[in-house]
């Protein structure tokens, strides 16, 4: 059971720059959503997709952005990165159908100089 | 608005002695409530769910409505029980994936 995946596995940026962080899903999942997650605080909503839509978004700016290709798998995209985008991004996946819960990667540690 | 809230960010117990971890939540619907565990160095795992009524690990948890509470619970810790703790709620319409969460309970079980 691979689970789920996700690379980097750590990424160290400087302000301003962007950042892609890519995410594969548990196989025959078609659900992936993203989460943010600041030291001392639990993680929080970015985006849910199914079936490549866009199905939830949390409240972050239009900075952040996703897509999901048609193998489900995933990726977050962040531009004009500043100091508090400073986090660890956790990608999580279900089967996306009724109320099956969600299965969560490693994430991706994010540090911006 | 949906919230979770878990008002010990710490908390030490002696093996063999009851747990109980906080939760609290506020949504106007019927929510889905989890608890999540993450140990030393693994990723964040799903530890049981309020639908499911079941006990994992020894540990349970009650959705208590009038309380809007889901309280976590073990009759008696034991050491691999230590790990960091989060309580979640998922509203909204059926097959929105939303997680919300508390922020964080660090479960110390001393010797």
């Amino acid at each position: 059971d691979a689970g789920v995946t996700q690379s980097p596995t750590h990424l160290i940026k400087t302000r301003g720059q962007h950042v892609t962080l890519r995410c594969s899903p548990i196989s025959g999942h078609k659900s992936v959503s993203w989460y943010q997650q600041v030291l001392g605080q639990g993680p929080q909503f970015i985006f849910q997709y199914y079936e490549k839509e866009e199905r939830g978004r949390g409240n972050f700016p239009d900075r952040f952005s996703a897509r999901q290709f048609p193998n489900y798998s995933s990726e977050l995209n962040v531009n004009a990165l500043l100091l508090g985008d400073s986090a660890l991004y956790l990608c999580a996946s279900s089967s996306g159908q009724g109320n099956q819960p969600q299965h969560f990667g490693d994430g991706t540690r994010l540090s911006i100089l | 608005a949906q919230r979770v809230t878990q008002p010990e960010k710490l908390l030490s117990v002696f093996k063999g002695a009851p747990v109980e971890l906080k939760c609290n939540y506020s949504y106007s619907g019927s929510p889905e409530l989890f608890w999540y565990v993450q140990y030393s160095r693994q990723r964040l795992q799903l530890l049981l769910r309020h639908i499911s009524r079941e006990s994992i690990k020894g540990f349970t948890a009650d959705l208590n409505k009038g309380e809007t509470s889901f309280h976590l619970k073990k009759p008696f810790a034991q050491e691999e029980d230590s790990a960091m703790y989060y309580c979640a709620l998922r509203g909204g319409i059926q097959g929105a994936q939303k997680l919300v969460f508390g922020q964080g309970t660090r479960l110390t079980i001393n010797p």
